[in-house]
């Protein structure tokens, strides 16, 4: 069936480091691919999502790339800040007027001063 | 994006009681989800809720368990019947955006301890 994995946190960086957190999915299909943020004590936020392969999602300084070849969907950041520290879940979505969203088991990131 | 509001925000119940929980959208949608987080997990849909249909379960989550309503365009509710302490999760909300991308935007949540 559709999946998600993520790789295990937590993450801790230092501020301004470079993050990367892994996303790769199994899918029937050609899914649309997202990154929701839940900050402590908040709902989930869409922060950026790509609905074909090779698009690039983009909000806040973060990027992920859709690849078809590698079914990947990283989430990258070139300078985290202490405030980006929260939760971060990769989704995916099939097409064809199914709307489930599948999540990941969520990636807790964790950025020190 | 939508404004979505859900009440209560947190509750403490005794096991073998129920709670229902409401959320609201600031505008009419077709679609609205109900999710379950249990602690330290990711997120499981529990039903699609069509208004003027019946609610869409997934595997594993029963009507009698979480009676779902979906009286009009702006408004759901959710049941946690008969509750166990293994339904402490946060229950979340969500509805579908608009055409082409069809996002998800979800609401706080409602924070669930069952004693």
């Amino acid at each position: 069936g559709n999946s998600v994995t993520q790789m295990e946190g937590p993450v801790t960086l230092s501020e301004e480091a470079f993050l990367t957190i892994n996303c790769t999915y199994t899918a029937t299909g050609y899914p649309s691919l997202f990154w929701y943020v839940q900050y402590p004590g908040e709902g989930l936020q869409l922060l950026l999502k790509a609905t074909k392969a090779d698009d690039k999602g983009s909000n806040k300084g973060f990027e992920a790339t859709y690849r078809k070849e590698t079914t990947s969907f990283h989430l990258e950041k070139g300078s985290v800040q202490v405030s980006d520290s929260a939760v971060y879940f990769c989704a995916l979505r099939m097409g064809g007027g199914y709307n489930k969203l599948i999540f990941g088991a969520g990636t807790r990131l964790a950025v020190h001063p | 994006s939508a404004v979505i509001s859900q009440k209560p925000s947190r509750d403490i119940c005794q096991r073998g009681t129920s709670l229902t929980i409401q959320c609201q959208v600031d505008s009419q949608v077709t679609m609205m989800f109900w999710y379950r987080q249990q602690p330290g997990q990711s997120l499981t849909l529990i039903a699609t809720a069509n208004q003027g249909s019946e609610a869409t379960y997934e595997s594993g989550f029963v009507i009698d368990k979480f009676p779902i309503s979906r009286p009009n365009l702006t408004f759901s509710t959710l049941t946690v019947s008969n509750m166990s302490p293994e339904d402490s999760s946060i229950y979340l909300c969500s509805v579908e955006g608009d055409q082409p991308y069809n996002e998800q935007f979800f609401g706080p949540g409602t924070r669930l301890t069952v004693l």
